[in-house]
């Protein structure tokens, strides 16, 4: 089946530097979303990428599909300890009607 | 935005009891619902998605027998666990989708369940 691959699996930053999670798939995807988990919490939708190419901001944070639409990114400039968490993109199949998601990546930020 | 709710948030039981979660779409009718299972610092994994009143697709190496699931109504799914076991303690998240996005998953917040 479709697998999608996250790196990296963890990622300590010092708070203000930048953080970076890419999401990769040998198979061509229709689209890509992105979710946060925050400790103890549950995934909260955060943005969906459907075109080749696009990229999307929203304040800090920046996603990017591929050109080939088989990997994707979410950076974050300058985090803060509000952006601690599990970051997961979720690719969805859309003949069998569900998603498949990566393994995250989990971020700290050292105040 | 998309409010799911899941209850209970928490629940510990003993061993070979049944265990009944539910999850509720609270201001969009759910076309679709998804029921996860996520160990400690690992990712999401599907257990099974449900169609509003057709039987539940499971996922391979998931026993349907062992995880009932009902989508009475496009508002409610529930899974129960039977007959639970220590190996069975996990989270359990459910999903909805057809609300705002068609695409979109919006999640409840999980359930915690302990066997002891």
């Amino acid at each position: 089946g479709q697998q999608v691959m996250q790196i990296p699996q963890y990622q300590h930053v010092q708070e203000g530097e930048d953080f970076t999670t890419y999401c990769n798939s040998s198979t061509t995807l229709s689209n890509i979303q992105w979710y946060k988990q925050r400790p103890g919490g549950h995934p909260v939708f955060l943005i969906q990428l459907v075109k080749s190419g696009e990229v999307k901001k929203q304040k800090r944070l920046t996603f990017q599909f591929g050109e080939a639409k088989k990997n994707s990114s979410l950076h974050i400039t300058a985090t803060q300890t509000t952006d601690v968490g599990t970051y997961f993109c979720a690719a969805l199949n859309t003949n069998a009607g569900k998603s498949t998601f990566g393994d995250g990546t989990t971020l700290t930020v050292k105040p | 935005g998309a409010v799911v709710s899941q209850h209970p948030s928490r629940v510990i039981c003993k061993s070979g009891t049944s265990v009944k979660i539910e999850c509720r779409s609270l201001d969009f009718q759910a076309t679709t619902m998804f029921w996860y299972r996520q160990f400690p610092k690992q990712s999401l994994m599907l257990m099974a998605t449900s169609n509003e009143g057709s039987k539940a697709t499971y996922e391979q190496g998931v026993e349907k027998d062992k995880f009932l699931i009902n989508h009475a109504s496009l508002t409610l799914s529930t899974l129960t666990v039977t007959s639970a076991h220590p190996e069975d303690s996990s989270f359990y998240i459910c999903s909805a989708r057809g609300g705002y996005g068609t695409d979109t998953q919006y999640f409840g917040p999980g359930t915690r369940l302990t066997v002891l």
